[in-house]
C-alpha cells in the first residue's frame, strides 16, 4: 500500500538555524499539506499546496516558513530561522483529486535548542 | 467555542466492552468528517470517514448529525489494540483544498 514518507525522522537544530523537512507524498496524489503537533496539543494545519502553489495557509505559517515541490516527487517545508516554539512533530499529508481523505506521513520530530 | 470539541477522557474499558466517543463542531458549513486514530508519538491514521447516513466498518460505527453539529464513534467488542487517541476531524466546506481541523482527541485504554 502506498505511503507518505518523511525525512529525517528526528532533527535537532539550534535556534536561528534553517531547517528543511522533506516529504514524498503518495505518487498519484496532487494535494499536499503540512501540519504540526506540539507535544501534548492537537494537530494544527499549516499549509496546503496544489498545482505548484500555496492554496491556503494558517496564521502559524508566517514569513519564516516556505514550501516547495522541487521535483516530481518531493515536497519540502523550510523554516528559515527556527525558534524554540517551533519544536514540534511536523506531519506531511497528501490526498487524491476528487476525494477528501488525507493520508499522513510518519512525521519529523523537530527539536530546537 | 472550540472549532472541534471532544471529551478528552481518558476512557478505561475492559476488553470486549462497547465504548462511544462524541464530538461537536462549530462551523455549520463543514463539509466532511472523519475519525482518525493516533498512537503515541505517531501520525494520525484514517480510521473512517463519516457520512450523513451513518456508516459501519467492522466493529466501528460512525454517526453524523448535521442539525446538532455532532459526530459520534462507537467501538464494539474492544480489543487491546484499540488503545489509542481518537481524533475527530472536520473539513470546512467551500474549497476543495481540504484544510482539516482536529479535535484535541479522546484517549482510550483497553485493559485485559
Amino acid at each position: 500500500e502506498p505511503e507518505v514518507t518523511q525525512t529525517p525522522s528526528h532533527q535537532v537544530t539550534q535556534m536561528g538555524q534553517e531547517v528543511i523537512l522533506r516529504c514524498v507524498p503518495i505518487s498519484n496524489h496532487l494535494y499536499f499539506y503540512w501540519y504540526r503537533q506540539i507535544l501534548g496539543q492537537k494537530v494544527e494545519f499549516l499549509v496546503s499546496f496544489y498545482n505548484n502553489e500555496i492554496s491556503e495557509k494558517s496564521e502559524i505559517f508566517d514569513d519564516q516558513f516556505s514550501v516547495e515541490r522541487p521535483d516530481g516527487s518531493n515536497f519540502t517545508l523550510k523554516i528559515r530561522s527556527t525558534k524554540l516554539e517551533d519544536s514540534a512533530m511536523y506531519f506531511c499529508a497528501s490526498k487524491r483529486t476528487g476525494l477528501y481523505e488525507q493520508y499522513f506521513g510518519p512525521g519529523t520530530r523537530l527539536t530546537v535548542t | 467555542r472550540k472549532e472541534v470539541e471532544q471529551d478528552p477522557g481518558p476512557f478505561n474499558v475492559p476488553e470486549g466492552a462497547t465504548v462511544a466517543f462524541n464530538c461537536t463542531y462549530s462551523n455549520s458549513a463543514s463539509q466532511s468528517f472523519f475519525w482518525y486514530r493516533q498512537d503515541c508519538r505517531k501520525e494520525p491514521k484514517l480510521l473512517m470517514s463519516v457520512y450523513s447516513s451513518g456508516n459501519e466498518d467492522g466493529r466501528f460505527t460512525a454517526q453524523l448529525n448535521r442539525a446538532s453539529q455532532y459526530i459520534s464513534l462507537l467501538i464494539r467488542d474492544s480489543k487491546l489494540s484499540d488503545s489509542a487517541t481518537y481524533l475527530c476531524v472536520v473539513k470546512a466546506g467551500g474549497t476543495s483544498y481540504g484544510k482539516l481541523t482536529f479535535g484535541q482527541g479522546t484517549i482510550l485504554t483497553v485493559h485485559p
